[in-house]
Parts: C-alpha cells; structure tokens; sequence
C-alpha cells in the first residue's frame, strides 16, 4: 500500500536555527498538508499546498513558516528561526481530492518529531 | 508517561465488547467527517468517513452514524481487539477548504 515517507523521524535543534522537514507524499497525489500534534495535545491544521501554491494556512503558519515542492516528489516545511513551543510532532499528508477522497481522506506519514532546546 | 497537555477522556472497554467513541463537532458548514485512529508514535490513520448526506455508514467491525441536528458523530467498533487500543480522532471538513478540524481524541484501552 502506497506511503507518505517523512524524515528525518526525530529531529534536535537548538533554539533560533532552521529546519526542515522532508516528506515524500504518494506519487499520484496533487494535495499536499502539514498538520502538527503537541505532545499530549490534538493534531492542529497548518497549511495546504495545490498547484504549487499555498491553498489554506492556518494562524499558526506565520511567516517563521514556509513550504515548498522543489521537485516532483518532495514537499518540505521549514521553520526559519526555530523556538522552544516549535517542539511537537509535524505531519505531513496528500490525497488525490482537496477534502479527501470517501473512503480513504487523506494519507498521513508517521510524522517527524521535533524538539527544540 | 503523561506529558502536559489535553488530559485525554479514555474508555475502558472488555476485549469482545462492543465500544462507541463520541465526538461533538464545531461547524454547521462541515460536510465531511472522517474518524481516525492514533497509535502511539504514529500518525493518524484512516478508519472510515462520511459525508453529510449521510446519517450511517459501516465498515469492516467499524460503524459511523452522523447527528447533524446536534452536530453529533460516534464510532461504534463491533467485537473490540486489544489492537484497537489507540487514541481515537473525529474531524470534520467543509466543502471549500482543505483542511481538516481535529476533535480532542479519546483513548480507548481494551482490557483483557
């Protein structure tokens, strides 16, 4: 069954420093999603990404925030001046349909946890 | 062990029983509705959806059944396994946006 691959799986980074973070989303998908999840705390809606643009970012994407689909296969997040509340787990996802497809929604990868010191 | 945050509701249910996990959504104008599960350390994965045209849908073990007057959504798993522990999520979405609106989660443990 097809995958969204993230990496790295744990990333550590200090305080102030970029990141970012790699996914992979199955190949035949056009809508690509960054959600992120807080340890303890409910999966939070950043930005979707359709036709290379942004489609729909929520307050949380500030301008501290970017994505981008460099290549045919890749989406990325960065995170250009990281802080301590950054820490949480971001995922990535992709789905053939904007809302989700009945049946399937969307595809979610196994996330990419963050810990900011 | 427990970190700060969301304290998640947890059901307790008898491996074989049947478990119903409920969810309140938010927005009138949410027209789709998906339930997802979380294992630890993983991400969301799908279990079943509906739209808003809809009051019930079934799957394998799993039923939905949506309330859209009281903005009401619940799971019922049929014949619960000790591999259903997880922290189950609702969410909703509204035709014109690409987002989905997580719930709270609620933690279902099976019990031996």
């Amino acid at each position: 069954e097809p995958e969204v691959t993230q990496t790295p799986s744990h990333q550590v980074t200090q305080m102030g420093q970029e990141v970012i973070l790699r996914c992979v989303p199955i190949s035949n998908h056009l809508y690509f999603y960054w959600y992120r999840q807080i340890l303890g705390q409910k999966v939070e809606f950043l930005v979707s990404f359709y036709n290379n643009e942004i489609s729909e970012k929520s307050e949380i994407f500030d301008d501290q925030f970017s994505v981008e689909r460099p290549d045919g296969s890749n989406f990325t997040l960065k995170i250009r001046s990281t802080k301590l509340e950054d820490s949480a787990m971001y995922f990535c996802a992709s789905t053939r349909e904007g809302q989700g497809g009945m049946g399937y929604g969307y595809t979610f990868g196994s996330g990419t946890r963050l810990t900011v010191v | 062990g427990e970190s700060v945050g969301l304290h998640l509701p947890t059901l307790s249910v008898q491996e074989g029983d049947n478990s119903i996990i409920n969810c309140a959504y938010s927005n009138s104008a949410s027209d789709y509705f998906i339930w997802y599960k979380q294992e630890s350390g993983k991400g969301p994965q799908f279990i079943i959806d509906i739209r808003s045209n809809m009051d019930k849908r079934q799957g394998q073990r799993v039923t939905v059944l949506l309330n859209k007057t009281v903005k009401h959504l619940s799971l019922q798993i049929a014949a619960t396994q000790p591999g259903d522990s997880a922290v189950y999520f609702c969410a909703e979405s509204a035709s014109g946006t690409y987002k989905y609106i997580f719930g709270t989660g609620t933690r279902l443990k099976v019990l031996a």
